[in-house]
């Protein structure tokens, strides 16, 4: 079935260091979404992507869809502590099921 | 509308007994997802239901897991004779039919088989 790699799977930054999450399918996907599930917490939707080539801006935060869609990238620009948690991108496969990747958890150094 | 609301919040049952956990959607979202969480991994998908319609069931359950959303409001998510490689944290999300649209997740059942 349909899958989505993500990587890295940890990355530990000091604070104000930049930090990139990518994902990657084998087949064209339909839309991205991005979550955020802080410490002990439930997923958080931040955006959705479903234009080719599109890139959405939320603050510190730049999400990437790929001009084949079939990769996306988050990216935080110095990053604070509050950023810490696991941050998960997910497509909608044709049937309506949600599809998520291994996520990447964050690391900030104060 | 408060969210996503889920019950328990934490379950412990002993190995071989029955548990049942109960989700309610955001009241006008049609679809309603069953995921499965264990500490360091993503959701695992479990089931999902467009309105009262299961429409789909991961293969990877056995028949021990059984999923019911009866007028297409709340769920319930139904655990046969419980192991311990069941103990995790299981979330429901839901979200509206139209198109691409996010899912809200419900804050989870931690089950834990002793």
């Amino acid at each position: 079935g349909q899958q989505v790699m993500q990587i890295p799977q940890y990355q530990h930054v000091q604070e104000g260091e930049d930090f990139t999450t990518y994902c990657n399918s084998s087949t064209t996907l339909s839309n991205i979404q991005w979550y955020k599930q802080r410490p002990g917490g439930h997923p958080v939707f931040l955006i959705q992507l479903v234009k080719s080539g599109e890139v959405k801006k939320q603050k510190r935060l730049t999400f990437q869809f790929g001009e084949a869609k079939k990769n996306s990238s988050l990216h935080i620009t110095a990053t604070q502590t509050t950023d810490v948690g696991t941050y998960f991108c997910v497509t909608t496969s044709n049937t309506g099921k949600l599809i998520f990747g291994q996520g990447t958890t964050l690391q900030v150094k104060p | 509308d408060t969210g996503v609301s889920q019950d328990p919040r934490h379950k412990i049952t002993k190995r071989g007994q029955n548990v049942t956990f109960r989700c309610d959607p955001i009241s006008e979202h049609n679809r309603l997802y069953w995921y499965r969480q264990t500490l360091g991994q993503g959701p695992e998908f479990l089931t999902y239901f467009q309105n009262e319609a299961q429409l789909e069931k991961s293969r990877l359950l056995s028949d021990r897991f059984s999923a019911e959303r009866p007028k297409g409001s709340f769920s319930t998510l139904e655990i046969q004779r419980t192991e311990q490689g069941d103990s995790a944290m299981y979330l429901c999300a839901s979200s509206s039919q139209t198109g691409y649209t996010e899912a809200f997740f419900g804050q989870g059942t931690r089950l834990t088989v002793v």
